[in-house]
């Protein structure tokens, strides 16, 4: 099947805004989710977005979604330290989950 | 939020042997669950999906006489590797999805396999 695509690596410095991009491939998707994964753990999600919304915000977290482009982005306010992990976008196909290659953020002090 | 749990964490077997990962819906019933696969950062691979008390659904390229699942219960999916090999070395890790049929999938922690 096709990708979904994200960029593999973020650097940013404490305090800062991350974005995180993604472009998926199923226009049917329902929905469309963000997950957190910390070295050696498993999946923890962060939020998501129903696919009739264009935005979603949840405390630091805000979700933006271009349904024409396919794009999906997660914006991190006040980056933390603790917030150094790799981030998955994946969208749900037919009850199955299809996760972008993950992107790295790297958060300094 | 739900739990699901995987024994063991870390398995470390010979070739030639064969392991078993459980994965356990703590709190929830899971009429459905899932098994990825993840490389060194790399994302996650679905090899397949089984539901309750049926036989379960493998993705293409898995070879469903090597990855045995077994979906006994509502709280219990079990993966086991079959005459294992070096290159079956992995993170193995499930989710479940509960009973209402709902969006979200809740994630173990993960099994790293390796095989000598």
């Amino acid at each position: 099947g096709e990708d979904v695509e994200q960029s593999l690596f973020l650097s940013v410095r404490e305090g800062d805004s991350s974005v995180i991009n993604c472009t998926y491939t199923d226009s049917s998707s329902t929905y469309l989710y963000w997950y957190k994964q910390e070295p050696g753990a498993g999946l923890q999600l962060l939020t998501y977005i129903f696919s009739n919304m264009d935005m979603k915000q949840d405390q630091r977290l805000t979700v933006l979604l271009n349904k024409k482009d396919k794009h999906l982005s997660l914006r991190i306010a006040d980056t933390q330290t603790g917030d150094s992990a790799i981030y998955f976008c994946a969208e749900d196909q037919g009850g199955k989950l299809i996760f972008g290659q993950g992107t790295e953020l790297s958060v300094k002090p | 939020g739900a739990v699901v749990s995987q024994h063991p964490s870390r398995v470390i077997c010979k070739s030639g042997t064969s392991v078993k990962i459980e994965c356990r819906s703590l709190d929830f019933q899971a009429t459905t669950m899932f098994w990825y696969r993840q490389f060194p950062k790399q994302s996650l691979m679905l090899m397949a999906t089984s539901n309750e008390g049926s036989k379960a659904t493998y993705e293409q390229g898995v070879e469903k006489d090597k990855f045995l699942i077994n979906h006994a219960s509502l709280t219990l999916s079990t993966l086991t590797v079959t005459s294992a090999h070096p290159e079956d070395s992995s993170f193995y890790i499930c989710s479940a999805r509960g009973e209402g049929g709902g969006y979200e999938q809740y994630f173990g922690p993960g099994t790293r396999l390796t095989v000598t």
